[in-house]
């Protein structure tokens, strides 16, 4: 069964705070994605990934930084923290186009990040 | 920049009624998807078109695919409860790297 892990459900961090949001899959997948869902805004993308160690700037990255250290594994983080940057994250992966596969993206359960 | 526009952002409907869900763009995408999300959750993949003029069947929900590829339709019949949730329609865009561009999200609420 193909899974994506989020480390956390639910996080409350304080502004000014370093925040790190880890995402996991297991599906050998290339592309590894971080989006922000908001009512009303649908899920807007924050950074996404296509291989170990590149990234690139998906609609609102600033604010935001990420790592992809291993193909697994994509990191998304908050330098410093700000109460406008409350929401859910979802992380997603996929496997990249042309392989066959519409780029069918798989998500984790989301963690709910609440900064005060 | 590509968007993808949802409408209605909001229905709310009887058990067994019919109800159609729309997703536009003035940009051509190379497909598009669907995905449903019940709270809490992440969303799941519904169905894919990638054809011009394509129509998929998923038991009562039905899928098409604009002539053009700038738009897509998802049509419910006889809805039940269980059809509760939010639809979100995504396009892949002309990158080719699978970025995936989402719209906003039809929150579908089916009373019994």
């Amino acid at each position: 069964d193909v899974k994506v892990t989020q480390s956390s459900r639910y996080l409350v961090k304080r502004t000014g705070e370093k925040v790190f949001l880890e995402c996991v899959q297991d599906m050998d997948h290339e592309n590894m994605f971080w989006y922000r869902q908001d009512p009303g805004l649908g899920l807007r993308l924050i950074y996404f990934s296509y291989d170990v160690k590149m990234k690139e700037k998906g609609d609102i990255p600033e604010g935001y930084s990420v790592s992809r250290e291993k193909k697994e594994r994509f990191s998304l983080i908050l330098e410093s923290a700000s109460t406008n940057q409350t929401s859910m994250y979802l992380c997603a992966s996929s496997l990249l186009f042309g392989r066959g596969n519409w780029a069918e993206a798989f998500f984790g359960q989301g963690t709910r990040l609440t900064v005060v | 920049t590509q968007l993808l526009e949802q409408s209605p952002q909001f229905l709310s409907i009887q058990e067994g009624e019919n109800l159609t869900v729309y997703c536009n763009s003035s940009s051509v995408f190379s497909s598009l998807q669907w995905y449903r999300q019940e709270p809490g959750e992440g969303p799941v993949l519904l169905v894919t078109v990638v054809t011009g003029g394509e129509v998929k069947k998923l038991k009562r929900l039905t899928f098409q695919f604009g002539d053009a590829r700038k738009d897509s339709s998802l049509h419910i019949t006889a809805a039940q409860p269980g059809d509760t949730g939010l639809y979100l329609c995504a396009g892949e865009g002309s990158s080719n790297t699978g970025k995936l561009i989402f719209g906003q999200g039809t929150t579908l609420q089916v009373k019994p």
